[in-house]
């Protein structure tokens, strides 16, 4: 089975642009969380989506959006970049959603803001 | 506020000693742990959970520790090897099944 893919794996971007992320869970999978990940912060919780629709978010600003499709895959966008979203964005699926089972990540996509 | 905790970003252990990695948790209503390890330019890949219901999870070399009067959870890895060197995260999720994580310990076990 193949694993969570991510793409890309690594952006560069400057402040004020928009960024699209792509996530694309295990197959089967209908559980899509985000994360962000910074130096000293771990890993902050931005939102999941669960057939489609967003289950739980995270604490970030608005800038910050999320959109999963019929076939589980999920893309984050994040619109006028700032320099402190540079950052690992990872995602995680896991399969039902309803049990607290591990979730599986992907290998993340690295975005610099300049 | 920072519901999970952990304390030590970096530990070093010798190879064959035991690593005890340390997590602290503020939310009573967390029910459920888990622990991840991530190398550099990987994803997280989980470890080993523990539910509210134990005080003990063990997996091979792996054991989890939860005391809930006191919000702490522990992973003890023995005996520690080279491999292990990476960064572990401890998460905590509760009926949200929203997956809190801590800052991340970065263990080094030397050779």
């Amino acid at each position: 089975k193949a694993g969570v893919t991510q793409t890309p794996r690594y952006l560069i971007k400057t402040r004020g642009q928009q960024v699209t992320l792509s996530c694309s869970p295990i197959s089967g999978h209908r559980s899509v969380s985000w994360y962000q990940q910074t130096p000293g912060q771990g890993l902050q919780f931005l939102f999941e989506y669960f057939s489609e629709t967003q289950r739980n978010k995270g604490n970030f600003p608005g800038r910050f959006s999320g959109r999963q499709f019929s076939n589980s895959r999920s893309e984050m966008n994040v619109s006028t970049l700032e320099l402190g979203d540079s950052a690992l964005y990872l995602c995680a699926s896991r399969s039902s959603g309803r049990t607290k089972e591990s979730q599986y990540f992907g290998p993340g996509t690295r975005l610099l803001v300049l | 506020d920072q519901q999970v905790k952990q304390n030590s970003p970096s530990l070093s252990v010798q190879e064959g000693r035991i690593s005890i990695l340390n997590c602290d948790y503020t939310n009573s209503m967390f029910d459920y742990f888990l622990w991840y390890k991530k190398y550099p330019a990987e994803g997280p890949t989980f470890l080993i959970s523990i539910s509210s219901i134990k005080d003990k999870n063990e997996d091979g070399r792996f054991t989890v520790f939860l005391n809930k009067s006191a919000k702490h959870l522990s992973l003890h890895i023995v005996p520690s090897q080279p491999g292990d060197s990476a960064v572990y995260f401890c998460a905590a999720t509760s009926g949200t099944y929203k997956y809190i994580f801590g800052t991340g310990t970065r263990l080094k076990v030397l050779a």
